[in-house]
């Protein structure tokens, strides 16, 4: 059973800290990683798609590493803002499956 | 920028009805899913759909859920009879790519609240 878990589960922090949160998945027959952002009412939005051992992506103030023989992410936010605020979901793919099993999410608040 | 589109945003329904819940998917993708949230749980894989049929579904996807692609464009999910367990937001998404290689794209979600 492939079981994704994210920690913390809620994190409040201040305009201008940084931050992160984990990603653990079982490493065996990993495919793919997935991160989302999802602001209440609004869809979850793609960040990052990652797949192999090593891999670090970034997209602006966001950015996201990939361990697959430990099996953890690593997303990070430098210089949070309010509008980062969110829960943003972890999904892991595995081999021969094209269904995403999720995390419980870490909700995000940043306070201005 | 295209978007996966989800109708009704909020459906009550008494415990046994039928409903149907629609989603327009991103119109080039040709991978289309459901997923669904209870209140204070994981999102979870409901059902994936390519080429006109099922490629892989969940154990909560049992006989009294069907996925159909009346007309090239909607994409639906149908539970038989409801439940209240059924009380959940159900999200459609679509993917370009098989095997998820690529992000895949939600939709808004539909709240169903079985009474």
């Amino acid at each position: 059973i492939l079981n994704v878990e994210q920690s913390p589960q809620s994190l409040h922090v201040q305009e201008g800290d940084s931050t992160n949160f984990t990603c653990s998945f079982p490493s065996s027959n990993f495919y793919a990683l997935h991160w989302y952002r999802w602001e209440t009412a609004k869809s979850p939005e793609a960040l990052f798609v990652m797949t192999l051992n090593g891999d670090e992506k970034k997209k602006g103030r966001i950015s996201a590493t990939l361990n697959t023989k430990e099996g953890y992410s690593y997303l990070y936010i430098k210089g949070s803002q309010p509008e980062d605020s969110a829960t943003y979901l972890c999904a892991c793919l595995n081999t021969g499956f094209q269904k995403l099993v999720f995390g419980t999410g870490t909700r995000l608040l940043v306070s201005p | 920028e295209p978007e996966v589109t989800q109708t009704p945003s909020h459906q009550v329904t008494q415990m046994g009805q039928e409903v149907i819940l629609r989603c327009v998917p991103i119109s080039n993708h040709l991978y289309f899913y459901w997923y669904r949230q209870i209140l204070g749980q994981k999102v979870e894989f409901l059902v994936s759909f390519y080429n006109n049929e099922i490629s892989e579904k969940s154990e909560i996807f049992d006989d009294q859920f069907s996925v159909e692609r009346p007309d090239g464009s909607n994409f639906t999910l149908k539970i038989r009879s409801t439940k209240l367990e059924d009380s959940a937001m159900y999200f459609c998404a679509s993917s370009e790519e098989p095997y998820l290689m690529t992000e895949a794209f939600f939709g808004q979600g539909t709240r169903l609240t079985v009474v």
